[in-house]
């Protein structure tokens, strides 16, 4: 099957800087994304979510981004503060016999330093 | 209003023990998922539950059951542990499957 893969594992950014997460998927039917965020110890936490009729979309202090082109979704953080710091994955969801099947991808550590 | 909660957090289990990891839910969602971390590696699909008395399986389904007892809670099933089944595992639930999903805390397990 097709996988959602990010593009780089680590980030590391100073607090106040802008934030991009990236994440590459390869199955041009999948026309649902979610992104997540996991604190260490804690479950993974619902962040913003996008449909593949939109190319963009924003929450406080994030932006999704979507190019169904190059089939790549970026998560943008504004203002990075240490709280920031966590583990994000993206979340690709195909539909498919009356539901959607969610894949996860590896997952970006995001570092914010003070 | 206390969402996905899983018991337990820890255990440690000998190889070839069993044990089952509960889940309940309190938002009266349709669907729920049992996913295990392993380290750099991102959230794997064991089993879900789309609604209500239907249960199927995900990515790695292969030496674990589930029951979905009823709306509220999904058990994961360990019939006899084995070393590579030491893992974090997350209980979800979404009001429908691929949705938005909530997850419980998770439970560490290793297995020795």
């Amino acid at each position: 099957g097709e996988s959602v893969g990010l593009h780089l594992p680590t980030l590391s950014v100073q607090e106040g800087d802008n934030s991009i997460i990236n994440c590459a998927y390869s199955n041009s039917a999948s026309d649902y994304f979610i992104w997540y965020k996991q604190e260490s110890g804690k479950g993974p936490q619902f962040i913003i979510d996008i449909r593949s009729n939109m190319d963009k979309r924003q929450g406080q202090r994030v932006t999704v981004l979507l190019n169904k082109t190059v089939k790549h979704l970026s998560l943008q953080i504004a203002a990075t503060q240490p709280g920031d710091s966590a583990v994000y994955f993206c979340a690709e969801n195909m539909w498919s016999g009356g539901s959607y099947i969610p894949t996860f991808g590896r997952g970006t550590s995001l570092i914010v330093h003070p | 209003n206390a969402g996905v909660t899983q018991t337990p957090k820890f255990q440690v289990l000998k190889t070839g023990q069993s044990m089952t990891l509960q889940c309940a839910q309190d938002m009266n969602h349709n669907s729920m998922y049992w996913y295990r971390q392993d380290p750099g590696m991102g959230l794997r699909l064991i089993y879900y539950s789309a609604s209500e008395g239907t249960t199927d399986k995900g990515e790695v389904p292969n030496g674990y059951n589930v029951s979905r007892l009823n709306k509220r809670e999904f058990s994961l099933r360990l019939e006899s542990a084995a070393p590579s089944q030491t893992s974090v595992y997350f209980c979800a639930s979404s009001v429908n499957r691929g949705e938005q999903a909530f997850f419980g805390q998770g439970t560490r397990l290793t297995v020795v």
